[in-house]
């Protein structure tokens, strides 16, 4: 069974740029949880897609976006790219809350 | 605004060793305590706990949850070299699901051979 696959798996991108993440989930998992990971702040959550649904967002402005597709693959936008955007943002899957969440081994942005 | 925090955040122990990992939550409505194994990338899961399962083990790992002291314990006894990694522990409301999970900084654990 494949993992939450996520694509690209580094990016390098300028100030001011925008960037696009990818993440597949385990098939038969709807639930699609995004999150940014930076030494300071450690794992915060950025939104949760079910069904195409965004259910809840972080605290993240709005640049910060996403959306999910009938094939529950989810992806994450950032525009006007800022140097403290730099991180390692990790996407989780879940069929149910019940059983916890499957991450994947996440996308590492750096912005320059 | 919830909040996770854990300790030690960072820990040098000896392979065979017994260690302790603490975490502390304030989380509202709070429904779910998870824990993580962070090697390099993708966090790796390790239990859930919620009132209906307050003590979990598999292995040499364990944990338990005190609803009423608000915490949680993760256990690891005779340790090895491979249980190198950062342990987070994660707070969830709504069942761990829509609202996100709070995220504690982690405790960085190293086992000396």
């Amino acid at each position: 069974k494949a993992g939450v696959t996520q694509t690209p798996r580094y990016l390098i991108k300028t100030r001011g740029q925008q960037v696009t993440l990818s993440c597949s989930p385990i098939s038969g998992h709807r639930s699609v949880s995004w999150y940014q990971q930076t030494p300071g702040q450690g794992l915060q959550f950025l939104f949760e897609y079910f069904s195409e649904t965004q259910r809840n967002k972080g605290n993240f402005p709005g640049r910060f976006s996403g959306r999910q597709f009938s094939n529950s693959r989810s992806e994450m936008n950032v525009s006007t790219l800022e140097l403290g955007d730099s991180a390692l943002y990790l996407c989780a899957s879940s069929q149910d809350s019940a059983y916890g969440y499957t991450f994947g081994s996440g996308t590492r942005l750096t912005v320059v | 605004e919830d909040k996770v925090v854990q300790s030690p955040l960072s820990l040098v122990v000896h392979e065979g060793d017994t260690v302790t990992l603490n975490c502390s939550y304030e989380v509202t409505n709070f429904r779910s305590l998870l824990w993580y194994k962070q090697e390099k990338k993708a966090p790796t899961f390790l239990f859930m706990l919620t009132s209906s399962g307050i003590e979990k083990k598999s292995g040499r790992l364990s944990s338990i949850l005190d609803k009423k002291e608000l915490f949680s314990i993760l256990n690891i006894t005779a340790t090895q070299t491979g249980d190198s990694a950062v342990y987070l522990c994660a707070g969830g409301d709504s069942g761990g699901g829509a609202d996100g999970l709070t995220f504690g900084k982690g405790t960085h654990l190293i086992i000396q051979p």
